[in-house]
């Protein structure tokens, strides 16, 4: 497809319980980013990629997340033992290196926790 | 298809001088905006918002306006500083049956020149 897909677009699931989401990003697009919104807070920074570099995983709120990019396209973000806190839409964007042509965000995952 | 559109991508303004970023939409159930700013390798941050049901929101330096009638939005950072170079997204809030969805422009690049 033209844009960032993002799948599952909702996920209800058990306290404790260990979730995938995944993110197709623009075909071409090096830089990838993660983020997630909390309703009624501003979107918060989880982790990017950028081509074959270390990825920046400052954002990342806990151990109990990690993030891989297999072969610098689809991405997977994992939340382990998820919690109620977890529960927020998780948002994916994709740029060319750099972000000169903007940026593409994907429509998101909501995540439940209950 | 966009629902949210930065036209610009770029914008380059004299220090000092206003900076006006310009936000377009085609959803008129859209019930919240959002202007967001990202420096390079950092996440977006939020800046300022204006419900649906209101045409000006005022925040120091920072003041948009809505245009429901025209399906627009803009930013004006007046006066514009060094430190406001950065890329500014704006974004679309719709809640839907409950479904709360964030649609994102692709941004617009600020360069303000010394």
């Amino acid at each position: 497809g033209a844009g960032v897909s993002q799948s599952p677009s909702n996920k209800v699931t058990e306290k404790g319980k260990d979730v995938e989401l995944r993110c197709d990003p623009i075909s071409g697009h090096t830089a990838l980013y993660w983020y997630r919104q909390s309703l009624g807070q501003g979107l918060e920074f989880l982790i990017y990629f950028q081509g074959n570099s270390a990825p920046d995983k400052s954002g990342l709120p806990s151990d109990r997340f990690s993030a891989e990019r297999t072969g610098g396209s689809v991405s997977t973000l994992t939340i382990q033992r998820t919690q109620q806190e977890d529960s927020a839409v998780y948002l994916c964007a994709s740029s060319r290196q750099g972000g000169s042509h903007g940026y593409t965000f994907g429509s998101g995952t909501r995540l439940t926790v209950v | 298809d966009q629902q949210v559109k930065q036209n610009s991508p770029s914008l380059s303004v004299q220090e000092g001088r206003i900076s006006i970023l310009n936000c377009d939409y085609t959803n008129s159930m859209f019930d919240y905006f959002l202007w967001y700013k990202k420096y390079p390798a950092e996440g977006p941050t939020f800046l300022i918002s204006i419900s649906s049901i209101k045409d000006k929101n005022e925040d120091g330096r920072f003041t948009v306006f809505l245009n429901k009638s025209a399906k627009h939005l803009s930013l004006h950072i007046v006066p514009s500083q060094p430190g406001d170079s950065a890329v500014y997204f704006c974004a679309a809030i719709w809640n839907m049956d409950s479904n709360y969805q964030l649609i994102w422009g692709a941004g617009t690049k600020l360069i303000i020149k010394p």
